[in-house]
């Protein structure tokens, strides 16, 4: 079993719709949790970055961490095509090594 | 455009064969990561090296070796090279030691890797 398991998709959404993403993990002492965007032949961009349990918003993205369930998410409201990307989990304890999730391909239509 | 410059982009080679990997991380960054990204294991980390030091280790295989040199550049080789060993490698790198963690790692576009 992966340490990060992520459903690989791929994800096709129309203009405007809510995209809605996730992750879950095995490992306990994961403590802080990021969501990355990688376009096509482009290297992973940082999204979010969540410390812990709870919510973060940043303009249309919500991110959620359930530690108790072992469990992330990521929202994208309104989507655009320009948010059509491959989006990867990532999580680290206190040693800093990044796990990936395998990434979801998201396509959004216009 | 992240800063992160990684060359060759693309590089084809037969098994058995050694190839080297290159990368310039942001100006003032004194951290390298390097990741190996295919289909089947996805992102992988490999190596940090901080300021010239190793500094952390991850699914490494003995045949990958990787240093960094006193101007901050990084190489990643790769020897012996199998079918198998055919992937994206992404630099990336950060200020601080910790990056990932306590500040954003800054991704290169990667090296196409195919072994033939």
């Amino acid at each position: 079993q992966k340490e990060v398991e992520q459903d690989p998709g791929p994800l096709s959404v129309p203009e405007g719709a809510i995209v809605s993403l996730n992750c879950t993990y095995s490992n306990s002492a994961f403590q802080y949790f990021m969501w990355y965007r990688q376009y096509s032949r482009k290297g992973p961009e940082l999204l979010m970055y969540t410390y812990s349990s709870g919510n973060k918003e940043d303009g249309r993205f919500t991110a959620q961490v359930d530690k108790s369930s072992k469990y992330i998410s990521l929202f994208i409201r309104d989507s655009q095509p320009s948010d059509s990307a491959t989006y990867l989990c990532a999580m680290s304890a206190n040693d800093y090594k990044l796990s990936f999730g395998a990434g979801t391909t998201v396509t959004v239509r216009a | 455009d992240s800063g992160v410059t990684q060359t060759p982009k693309h590089l084809i080679t037969a098994t058995g064969q050694r190839v080297t990997l290159r990368c310039s991380p942001r100006s003032g960054d004194l951290s390298v990561y390097w990741y190996q990204q295919s289909l089947d294991q996805g992102l992988q980390f490999l190596i940090q090296y901080y300021n010239g030091e190793e500094r952390a280790k991850g699914n490494i295989l003995e045949r990958f070796s990787a240093q960094q040199f006193p101007d901050l550049h990084s190489e990643l080789n790769l020897s012996s090279l199998e079918l198998g060993d055919s992937a994206l490698y992404f630099c990336a790198s950060s200020y601080s030691s910790t990056g990932g963690r306590d500040e954003k790692l800054f991704f290169g576009s990667g090296t196409q890797l195919s072994v033939l």
